[in-house]
């Protein structure tokens, strides 16, 4: 098994902050780093695969940068709408490889 | 992006029954599956992970005698919970990748299962 840490467990903000969440997992044998957002009920959404060190993924208001030197990852959210409201994971894997994930990330964005 | 679906998305059963998952990839082939669970609390836990046409490899400390899977199609797998017990409560999610996904796997919704 291996250690996938994210931070923070929640997150509360309000509509129109920025705001951002780590993501760490081991330096070595990297493969890949995925971003999901879950929202109740539903399936988990995949947002990022990144693979490259230095990596950098932006979809609409969200983006992602990956370190696979110091083995961590951002995901960045701007100007936050009640909509973003989700929990956040990551995981680590690969193709044809189970992924290794972290807690989540709980975000709250209210009006 | 694919789209897998799940079900029963919620299920309640009595002490020592067996409960049948299925997971199905609709638009794409499935060629590899995944059967997740997590605890409240804990992260998303592999418990197998299964190939088209081939028997499932079990992560350790999951009973294959317990936890049946079977994953007979490119668009189908199941997950039988044989004698479920009250600490098999948990939520189950699978996933599957495969075809043109490369690295990309593409989640159910997840079935809630409640043994009483």
């Amino acid at each position: 098994i291996l250690n996938v840490e994210q931070s923070p467990q929640s997150l509360h903000v309000q509509e129109g902050d920025s705001t951002n969440f780590t993501c760490s997992f081991p330096s070595s044998n990297f493969y890949a780093l995925h971003w999901y957002r879950w929202e109740t009920a539903k399936s988990p959404e995949a947002l990022f695969v990144m693979t490259l060190n230095g990596d950098e993924k932006k979809k609409g208001r969200i983006s992602a940068t990956l370190n696979t030197k110091e083995g961590y990852s951002y995901l960045y959210i701007k100007g936050s709408q009640p909509e973003d409201s989700a929990t956040y994971l990551c995981a680590f894997g690969g193709s044809g490889y189970a992924l290794n994930f972290g807690k989540g990330t709980s975000l709250l964005v209210t009006p | 992006g694919a789209v897998v679906s799940q079900h029963p998305s919620r299920v309640i059963c009595k002490s020592g029954t067996s409960v049948k998952i299925e997971c199905r990839s609709l638009d794409f082939q499935a060629t590899t599956m995944f059967w997740y669970r997590q605890f409240p609390k804990q992260s998303l836990m592999l418990m197998a992970t299964s190939n088209e046409g081939s028997k499932a490899t079990y992560e350790q400390g999951v009973e294959k005698d317990k936890f049946l899977i079977n994953h007979a199609s490119l668009t189908l797998s199941t997950l039988t919970v044989t004698s479920a017990h009250p600490e098999d409560s948990s939520f189950y999610i699978c996933s599957a990748s495969g075809g043109t996904s490369g690295f990309e796997q593409f989640f159910g919704p997840g079935t809630r299962l409640t043994v009483l």
